[in-house]
């Protein structure tokens, strides 16, 4: 059973598109990590959201706690942003030191 | 910026050695984390450790893993012996609290030949 949904598992994009990257999960959650993954392996922290919206520089990103659903979007998209997205939760149940459960990531290829 | 560093960054062993990836988690971090990714699979989360001891582990975390924090700054994960299915990137992270941002490293790949 996947407790979390990435949509798309594979995006292109021209450069300069508005591109959105969405995350269902099915589990109760204290919060929502949007993680970018580099070609080389690193990841790192994009956003964490336990309500709202965020956003820094061309990224935004949403969360919708009632439908359990994360959008992560993309303004005026660069060949730069190309790597794969993450989408990681956070359990909400007692005593939890905050083990993330992991989608299997969205790959982004944006073209010039 | 503060940030988690993970050696080596690649580490390849025989079967049935013992390995030891280190981490130094940033430095006002209480909560670290270790996770592992096979080759084109998803993330996985193995242990989390906080006051010098396993908070909650993952059922992928057997008798084979052990973790440490042998000084005021180290965060360390070992495999006992290795396996095969052991080879993987493995990435080493730390937090605040446990509801706060997890800052990662940048990965150590292991390859077990």
């Amino acid at each position: 059973k996947n407790e979390v949904e990435q949509s798309p598992q594979n995006l292109t994009a021209q450069e300069g598109e508005f591109i959105t990257i969405n995350c269902s999960y099915s589990v109760g959650i204290s919060a929502l990590h949007w993680l970018q993954q580099h070609p080389g392996g690193g990841i790192v922290s994009l956003f964490m959201l336990s309500s709202g919206k965020k956003k820094h520089g061309r990224l935004i990103a949403t969360i919708n706690i009632q439908e359990k659903h994360s959008s992560l979007h993309i303004t005026a998209s660069h060949p730069r942003d190309s790597a794969v997205y993450i989408c990681a939760v956070r359990l909400n149940y007692g005593g939890s030191q905050g083990n993330l459960i992991f989608g299997k990531g969205t790959k982004l290829s944006v073209k010039p | 910026e503060p940030e988690v560093t993970q050696t080596p960054s690649h580490q390849v062993t025989q079967m049935g050695q013992e390995v030891i990836l280190r981490c130094v988690p940033i430095s006002n971090h209480l909560y670290f984390y270790w996770y592992r990714q096979i080759l084109g699979q998803k993330v996985e989360f193995l242990v989390s450790f906080y006051n010098n001891e396993i908070s909650e582990k993952s059922e992928i975390f057997d008798d084979q893993f052990s973790v440490e924090r042998p000084d005021g700054s180290n965060f360390t994960l070992k495999i006992r012996s290795t396996k095969l299915e052991d080879s993987a990137m493995y990435f080493c992270a730390s937090s605040v609290f446990p509801n706060t941002e997890a800052f990662f490293g940048q990965g150590t790949r292991l390859t077990v030949v």
